[in-house]
């Protein structure tokens, strides 16, 4: 699509619970990025992924989070057993390229996880 | 440490008064950095970068690397200029990227 999409836009888990996100990245984009926002401040990297391959997870909390961008199907974060501090805005986004090369990121609409 | 640092959480100007938004960053590396806006309800957008030096909606920003900073400056607000923005530096490692934002700052434009 000409927009990076993700699902859901909202998410209610009670703690302990599992939740999982998605993320469409614009076609023809290699690179997908999930940021974290917590309570509007800034964004935290997570994870960057190259076409299936994880590029970068330096951000990832390792226990509990996991993500995944197989081919044909939308990229995912998944947080087993959610804690409180998990609640945020889980933000998305793409590139055409990587290094100094068509690095330009566009961002999804969020998903914003509440955990009670 | 790379770091951005935007100091101010709010700022709130009438219609017609200039803007400065203040950003530093901190980045051992060649800087190259972004302002990002995110207006009510909307997905965070692009606004403008230091390497390609245009004005987007008004809006310039110039990298000064002797003060660190990347301030983004308009000089006669709008309404419709109400929204947060971010200012984010670009880190290379080993081939790849990824952002460093800002903690945002919210301009809130009165009639």
């Amino acid at each position: 699509g000409e927009e990076v999409a993700q699902t859901p836009k909202h998410l209610v888990r009670g703690e302990g619970q599992k939740a999982k996100l998605y993320c469409a990245p614009i076609k023809g984009h290699s690179y997908v990025f999930w940021y974290q926002q917590v309570l509007k401040n800034e964004f935290k990297f997570l994870i960057s992924f190259q076409n299936e391959n994880v590029f970068d997870e330096t951000g990832m909390p390792k226990e509990r989070f996991s993500a995944k961008c197989l081919p044909n199907s939308p990229c995912s974060l998944e947080i087993q057993a959610t804690k409180l501090e998990d609640s945020a805005v889980y933000f998305c986004a793409s590139s055409q390229g990587f290094g100094r090369v068509n690095y330009e990121q566009y961002f999804g609409p969020g998903t914003r996880l509440t955990v009670t | 440490a790379q770091r951005v640092t935007q100091p101010e959480k709010l700022l709130s100007v009438f219609k017609g008064a200039p803007v400065e938004l203040k950003c530093n960053y901190s980045y051992s590396g060649s800087p190259e950095l972004f302002w990002y806006v995110q207006y009510s309800r909307q997905r965070l957008q692009l606004l403008l970068r230091h390497i390609s030096r245009e004005s987007i909606k008004g809006f310039t920003a110039d990298l000064n690397k002797g003060e660190t900073s990347f301030h983004l400056k308009k000089p006669f607000a709008q309404e419709e200029d109400s929204a947060m923005y971010y200012c984010a530096l670009i880190v290379f490692s080993g081939g790849y990227n990824k952002l460093i934002f800002g903690a945002g700052t919210r301009l809130a434009v009165h009639p």
